[in-house]
């Protein structure tokens, strides 16, 4: 069985400081994952997805995570945030069967001007 | 293409009355899921389709919902007997298949029943 967890549901930062969101997961298998965002009245957007190549994978919009195995980890990561980053941002494994993806319960990005 | 259309965007209705969801997938994509979200939450796994057939259903799909795919193209879910508990936002979304593809989801359809 495969789950998510997101370890803060509200993260607040001022704008032009870097964002971290963080993301721990289980999975029986090699796990793909992904971190969507989802903006007011908009549909879930996908910012980047780890598929077993490189550990460190680059977005949209100047993110990136990072896989790291030993730590079942995959933390979301931005140097610098704006303004329109404020949204919705869902930590999501999926395995081989079916790429049924599990959302983790999100974490609310505020970005203070 | 536009992407994953979801129609209505917003249904309210009264308990115990059946309600309908229509989903629109990208033309090429071959997979589609259903998928449910109620507020504060992350957007839970319901069921999916390879083209027409149903492969797999979540357990919170009780027997009061039921979802198909004709020819493999669009898809409807449908919710009998609403009960105050189904109130939630619907997400639809559609897929090539091929293991890590990207899912593309629609606007969802708000339900809210009373």
């Amino acid at each position: 069985a495969q789950s998510v967890t997101q370890l803060d549901s509200h993260v607040s930062v001022s704008e032009g400081t870097p964002v971290l969101l963080r993301c721990n997961y289980s999975s029986s298998y090699s796990p793909s994952l992904f971190w969507y965002v989802q903006h007011p009245n908009k549909g879930l957007q996908l910012l980047l997805k780890y598929t077993s190549a490189a550990t460190l994978v680059k977005g949209i919009n100047g993110f990136e995570a990072e896989f790291k195995k030993s730590e079942t980890s995959f933390h979301l990561t931005k140097p610098s945030a704006h303004m329109s980053d404020a949204a919705e941002y869902f930590c999501v494994v999926s395995e081989w069967a079916g790429n049924m993806l599990t959302f983790g319960g999100g974490t609310r990005l505020m970005v203070k001007p | 293409d536009t992407g994953v259309s979801q129609n209505p965007r917003h249904k309210i209705t009264k308990r115990g009355q059946n309600v309908t969801f229509r989903c629109d997938p990208i033309s090429e994509h071959n997979r589609l899921y259903w998928y449910r979200q109620t507020l504060g939450q992350g957007p839970e796994f319901l069921t999916y389709f390879q083209n027409e057939a149903q492969l797999e259903k979540s357990r919170l799909l009780s027997d009061r919902f039921s979802a198909e795919r004709p020819k493999g193209s669009f898809s409807t879910l449908e919710i009998q007997r609403t009960e105050q508990g189904d109130s939630a936002m619907y997400l639809c979304a559609s897929s090539l298949g091929y293991r890590d593809t990207e899912a593309f989801f629609g606007q969802g359809t708000r339900l809210t029943v009373v």
